[in-house]
């Protein structure tokens, strides 16, 4: 199984400054059409999660722009580029390059 | 509007067998490839299973620590993806979401405990 590797694991943020998540995979997430299948997922409090970015830098409708995925082969980063208060929670990373899918171990987010 | 609604969750023993249903509407739940991921008390996300559309050929994916347990499959006429769980242990408590990715459901509770 790919490993997805998350780092840090945790993050205090002052409100209006940026943020950034890095996730390594354990091999290559191109996969066979030279598509990169690398997903941030985003779980506030007590809810569902809720995907932001897909295919490495792609945001999801709906999604503010202050939030910029980046990164190839098997480096990632997740950017939050001022950081509010609905900020808060754990970020996850997952490819959906290969079988089976994988998580990273989530990132917890707060504020200072 | 795009719902979906896990049901089927409880407390269980282990060894014993619980059947989940993931019920979707306002959508055209046909077209739609549809993933189980679960989520330990306190802990992170995992990914369980996967069945594709039947454009696709309606066949299924499992993580390593379900395979040959759970098997989940999808009535189309329904609209419902299951995920049938036998031989549970432990390690199987969880909450588990239905999910493309872009929508998920409140998720189902399962209990593994004598």
């Amino acid at each position: 199984d790919v490993v997805m590797t998350q780092s840090p694991l945790s993050l205090s943020v002052t409100l209006g400054q940026p943020a950034s998540i890095s996730c390594r995979s354990s091999q290559s997430l191109v996969n066979r059409e030279g598509i990169t299948y690398l997903n941030w997922f985003h779980q506030k409090p007590g809810q569902s999660p809720r995907r932001l970015i897909y295919q490495v830098s792609n945001r999801d409708s709906g999604v503010p722009d202050r939030f910029i995925g980046s990164g190839s082969g098997t480096d990632f980063t997740l950017k939050i580029g001022r950081v509010e208060a609905e900020d808060i929670g754990v970020y996850y990373c997952m490819q959906g390059s290969h079988w089976p899918r994988t998580f990273g171990q989530g990132t917890r987010v707060e504020i200072k | 509007e795009v719902q979906v609604v896990e049901s089927g969750g409880g407390l269980v023993q282990p060894g014993r067998s619980l059947r989940l249903s993931c019920t979707a509407s306002g959508f055209t739940f046909d077209d739609y490839s549809i993933s189980w991921v679960r989520q330990a008390p306190g802990k992170g996300l995992e990914w369980v299973a996967f069945i594709r559309n039947q454009v696709h050929g309606g066949t299924t994916e499992y993580a390593t620590s379900v395979r040959d347990r759970f098997t989940i499959s999808r009535d189309d006429s329904k609209s419902i993806v299951y995920l049938q769980m036998n031989s549970l242990k432990i390690e199987d408590t969880a909450l588990y979401y239905c999910t493309d990715y872009t929508f998920w459901g409140q998720g189902t509770l399962v209990t593994v405990s004598s």
